[in-house]
């Protein structure tokens, strides 16, 4: 069965680092997603991505963060500059479609910001 | 601003009982709900509702939406311990395609 997949599962860094998670988004699914989940709290939604371009960003996502789809298949998610409020779970999901088709999750890299 | 509440926040039962998960909404442009089990990590997938009053079933999980009164509900019968998880409830409205509003979760724990 087709799932999404996500690099690397833990990802330690020293705030003010840059980082990058990676993501394989289901092959032929057209929209694409980043949530975080500080530990304890709700699932947040950062962005979406479709076509090539932000769809829409919450206020989370600041001119620290960045998407890009740099080829085919991979989906990453860019922290230029860490801090320590941004250690989380960041969960990639992707969808067939925009509206009305459920997103498929992947198995989420663990952030930790020292 | 978008939100989803569910209850309860934490349900403890005996293998072979039936919960009832809550979750309520209030979202503009509602467009569906959606219904996850969340292990280790991922949320997975598990039902989504856009029409009121149709019950959705895979096994012993079933779920409704009531688009009138803002809820939904996610029934487990004949609870089995593989059942334990966090159960999140989202939502997706308002003025973009595709962002999920989550609620906090329904942690369900369900004892041998």
């Amino acid at each position: 069965e087709p799932e999404v997949t996500q690099t690397p599962s833990h990802q330690v860094t020293q705030m003010g680092q840059e980082v990058i998670l990676r993501c394989v988004p289901i092959s032929n699914h057209l929209y694409f997603y980043w949530y975080r989940q500080i530990l304890g709290q709700k699932v947040e939604f950062l962005v979406s991505f479709y076509n090539n371009e932000i769809s829409e960003k919450s206020e989370i996502f600041d001119d620290q963060f960045s998407v890009e789809r740099p080829d085919g298949s991979n989906f990453t998610l860019k922290i230029r500059s860490t801090k320590l409020e941004d250690s989380a779970m960041y969960f990639c999901a992707s969808s067939a479609s925009g509206s009305g088709y459920e997103q498929y999750f992947g198995p989420g890299t663990r952030l930790t910001v020292t | 601003e978008d939100k989803v509440v569910q209850s309860p926040l934490s349900l403890v039962v005996h293998e072979g009982d039936t919960v009832t998960l809550n979750c309520s909404y209030e979202v503009t442009n509602f467009r569906s709900l959606l219904w996850y089990k969340q292990e280790k990590k991922a949320p997975t997938f598990l039902f989504m509702l856009t029409s009121s009053g149709i019950e959705k079933k895979s096994g012993r999980l079933s779920s409704i939406l009531d688009k009138k009164e803002l809820f939904s509900i996610l029934n487990i019968t004949a609870t089995q311990t593989g059942d334990s998880a966090i159960y999140l409830c989202a939502v997706e409205g308002g003025t973009s395609y595709g962002k999920l509003t989550f609620g906090q979760g329904t942690i369900l724990t369900v004892h041998p």
